[in-house]
């Protein structure tokens, strides 16, 4: 399964919103029900962390401005409004095949 | 949940490395258990995978060469790394289930020729 993320960066201003998709290249629907989608913030030189699980849900301490969604093979993280510490790598993850990872979206502020 | 990975080295090219990962508060035998590689300045890339049931499965960059495997006593995951070329310089982390929700801190491995 291939995910192909975009935009690659994305700069945006302080207090404004954000989007990154995740386009993949097969149905995520996993025969257990579940869509395996996943989201990840990673700064430098730390381990990523997840965001957000199964599409839209919101891991325990992650602020209530991140929200994910979608179905099927597109799928959606939203910032509502950019604070500085957001800035850092976002990818997108499926664990419905194995693993793969989106390219990655760098978010920096303007 | 913590995972803690080792045998992280530098080695020559062609040469071998295994990994471990050992795992605590949950059963490794019970999870879905990766290890996600990480190059330099690079992107993430998921290089093997045990399934609960045993299966596995993995990356066409490394298929043939790497062989992930389990110590369900131990609570370990393992990963033998043969034939290692360039590329797989990079930081391997241990990464739980098909969410991602767990990941241990990763170790290096470095390969020159």
């Amino acid at each position: 399964v291939v995910l192909t993320q975009s935009p690659l960066s994305l700069p945006v201003t302080l207090g404004q919103p954000a989007s990154i998709s995740c386009a993949c290249s097969h149905s995520l629907l996993h025969s257990d029900g579940n869509t395996y989608l996943s989201w990840f913030q990673q700064r430098p030189g730390q381990s990523p962390r997840r965001l957000i699980y199964m599409v839209s849900n919101r891991d325990p301490g992650v602020p209530d401005r991140f929200s994910g969604s979608g179905s099927d093979t597109d799928f959606t993280l939203k910032i509502s409004r950019v604070e500085a510490e957001d800035v850092g790598l976002y990818y997108c993850m499926q664990g419905t095949q194995r693993l793969t990872f989106g390219g990655g979206t760098k978010v920096e502020i303007k | 949940v913590q995972l803690v990975e080792s045998g992280g080295d530098w080695v020559l090219a062609g040469g071998s490395v295994r990994l471990s990962c050992a795992a605590s508060g949950l059963p490794v035998r019970a999870n879905d258990m990766s290890w996600v590689r990480q190059a330099p300045g690079k992107g993430l890339e998921c290089v093997a995978i045990i399934y609960s049931d045993g299966g596995t499965d993995y990356a066409d960059s490394v298929k043939g060469r790497f062989i992930i495997s389990r110590h369900i006593s131990q609570n370990t995951v393992y990963l033998q790394m043969n034939s290692l070329t360039i590329e797989d310089t990079a930081n391997y982390s241990c990464v739980v289930g098909r969410t991602g929700g767990y990941w241990g801190q990763g170790v290096q491995v470095a390969v020159s020729s």
